[in-house]
């Protein structure tokens, strides 16, 4: 089993459309939670840390559940521009290497 | 500011040949890792220096890789003998010692071994 599981994707959506990503990670002791953007051929950038509370940048927002281990991402009114794969990440410990899932490829179509 | 940066940015080697990839993290960061994504998977970790210090080599595959951080500078990734299943993009990332998670990513080094 993965460390860390998301949606297979691919996800082809129109401009202006929502689109949510799921995510699981498979070790209880996790301490943080990310989402990272990674653009054609380029690296992962972040795109924002995710919190128990939920949080909210702008169109996103992220949650998470640590007792079902489920992490999410909201796209609201969906831009071509947020076409990239998206990267469901988790760390724990003070080393912070970050494990990653595999990736939810998104397009927003015209 | 400038961000990480990684040399050389694709490298096309035969099987057996020795490779060396080179890092360059944000000034003043003391966290270097690197990581490596084949064909079809996951980013994965390959391993964690503090300063000089390897601090966690723990996804380093094989003794064919040697990775040092002379000075706690810049980090090279080397190599030795290169095998087909080595190909990939190999991606460095720096932090600094707050408590800020976030990794900033260098571009990567597309590796291929033929």
């Amino acid at each position: 089993r993965k460390e860390v599981e998301q949606d297979p994707g691919p996800f082809n959506v129109p401009e202006g459309a929502t689109v949510a990503f799921n995510c699981t990670y498979s070790n209880s002791a996790s301490q943080s939670f990310f989402w990272y953007r990674q653009d054609c051929r380029k690296e992962p950038k972040l795109l924002m840390s995710v919190y128990s509370s939920g949080n909210e940048d702008g169109r996103f927002t992220a949650q998470l559940n640590r007792a079902s281990q489920y992490i999410s991402l909201l796209i609201r009114d969906s831009k071509l521009s947020d076409s990239a794969t998206y990267l469901c990440v988790v760390s724990f410990g003070s080393a912070r290497q970050l494990t990653f899932g595999s990736g939810t490829q998104l397009t927003v179509l015209p | 500011e400038a961000g990480v940066t990684q040399f050389p940015s694709h490298s096309v080697i035969e099987k057996g040949q020795t490779v060396t990839l080179r890092c360059d993290p944000i000034s003043g960061h003391d966290n270097l890792y690197w990581y490596r994504r084949v064909m079809g998977k996951e980013i994965k970790f390959l391993l964690h220096f503090v300063k000089e210090s390897k601090q966690d080599e723990s996804g380093m595959p094989n003794n064919r890789f040697l990775a040092e951080r002379t000075g706690g500078t810049y980090s090279t990734l080397k190599v030795q003998p290169a095998e087909l299943e080595d190909s990939g993009v190999y991606f460095c990332a720096s932090t600094g010692t707050s408590l800020s998670h976030e990794q900033f990513f260098g571009p990567g080094t597309r590796l291929t071994v033929l």
